[in-house]
C-alpha cells in the first residue's frame, strides 16, 4: 500500500520567517510528487515534482524531490499571514488512477 | 482555473435519507474522483471514474456509490445517510499525458451534514 507521510503536522511561525515542509513516501511505481495548498476550501495545485534534484521555484515558494531517498521539501521564505493554509503532498502513481494524500501540514503565520 | 463545479455546495438531510452528490466538469478530463476530508483523516478517496461506466472503490467506499454516464459528469450516492458520513466532500479531476496522469483540480467541495 502506498504511504506519504508529512511533517510537522502542525506549524507556527512569524511572519518573515522562512519554513520547510517535509513529505516522505513509501510507493510502488512512483511516477510524480504533488504539492497543494488548502485554505478553507478547495486544494489548490503548487508543484508536480517528477524528476530528482531539479527545483521548482514559484515566488517565495520552492520544492525539490529526492527519489533516492524517497523524500520532497516545500520551502517558503518570507513568510506572510497568506500563508496561513494547510499543505498537501500527494504522490501520483505510473500506471494507477489513484493519488496517495499525506495528511497534510497545517501552517500558520502569525504576524 | 479548472471547470469543475460541485452541487449542492452546503445540504443538510436526516439519518436514513438517500442523497445524491453532483460533480460537473468542462475540462473533458478522464478521471474524475470523490474524496472526502475529515480531521485527522486528511484526504481518503471514496471512488474514482476512469471512464465513462468505468468506476472503482477507494479506501473508504462502504456506503456510497457513484456513476459516470457522459465525461463530464460523476455522482456521488449515499443510499442512506449516516452520521459517519457527515464531512466536507470533494471532487477532483485529472487528465492523462499520454503517460501519467496531470494533476489533479478540485471543486470548492460540498459541506454534507447527516443529523
Amino acid at each position: 500500500e502506498d504511504k506519504v507521510v508529512q511533517s510537522p503536522l502542525s506549524l507556527v511561525v512569524h511572519e518573515g520567517d522562512t519554513v520547510t515542509l517535509n513529505c516522505s513516501y513509501e510507493v510502488t511505481n512512483f511516477r510524480s510528487l504533488l504539492w497543494y495548498k488548502q485554505e478553507k476550501k478547495a486544494p489548490t495545485f503548487l508543484f508536480m515534482l517528477t524528476s530528482s534534484g531539479i527545483e521548482k521555484k514559484s515566488g517565495r515558494l520552492s520544492s525539490i524531490l529526492d527519489k533516492k531517498e524517497l523524500f520532497s521539501i516545500l520551502n517558503i521564505t518570507a513568510t506572510q499571514t497568506g500563508d496561513s493554509a494547510i499543505y498537501l503532498c500527494v504522490h501520483s502513481g505510473a500506471g494507477s488512477y489513484q493519488l496517495t494524500f499525506g495528511k497534510g501540514t497545517k501552517l500558520s503565520v502569525i504576524p | 482555473d479548472a471547470g469543475i463545479t460541485q452541487s449542492p455546495r452546503h445540504k443538510v438531510t436526516e439519518t436514513g435519507t438517500p442523497v445524491t452528490l453532483r460533480c460537473h466538469q468542462t475540462e473533458n478530463h478522464r478521471y474524475m474522483y470523490w474524496y472526502r476530508q475529515d480531521p485527522g483523516h486528511g484526504l481518503r478517496l471514496i471512488h474514482y471514474s476512469y471512464g465513462v461506466k468505468d468506476t472503482d472503490k477507494g479506501e473508504v467506499s462502504d456506503g456510497y456509490s457513484v456513476s459516470r454516464s457522459k465525461t463530464e459528469d460523476f455522482l456521488l450516492t449515499l443510499e442512506s445517510a449516516t452520521s459517519s458520513q457527515t464531512s466536507v466532500y470533494f471532487c477532483a479531476i485529472s487528465g492523462w499525458t499520454g503517460r501519467s496522469n496531470t494533476e489533479a483540480f478540485f471543486g470548492q467541495g460540498t459541506r454534507l451534514t447527516v443529523v
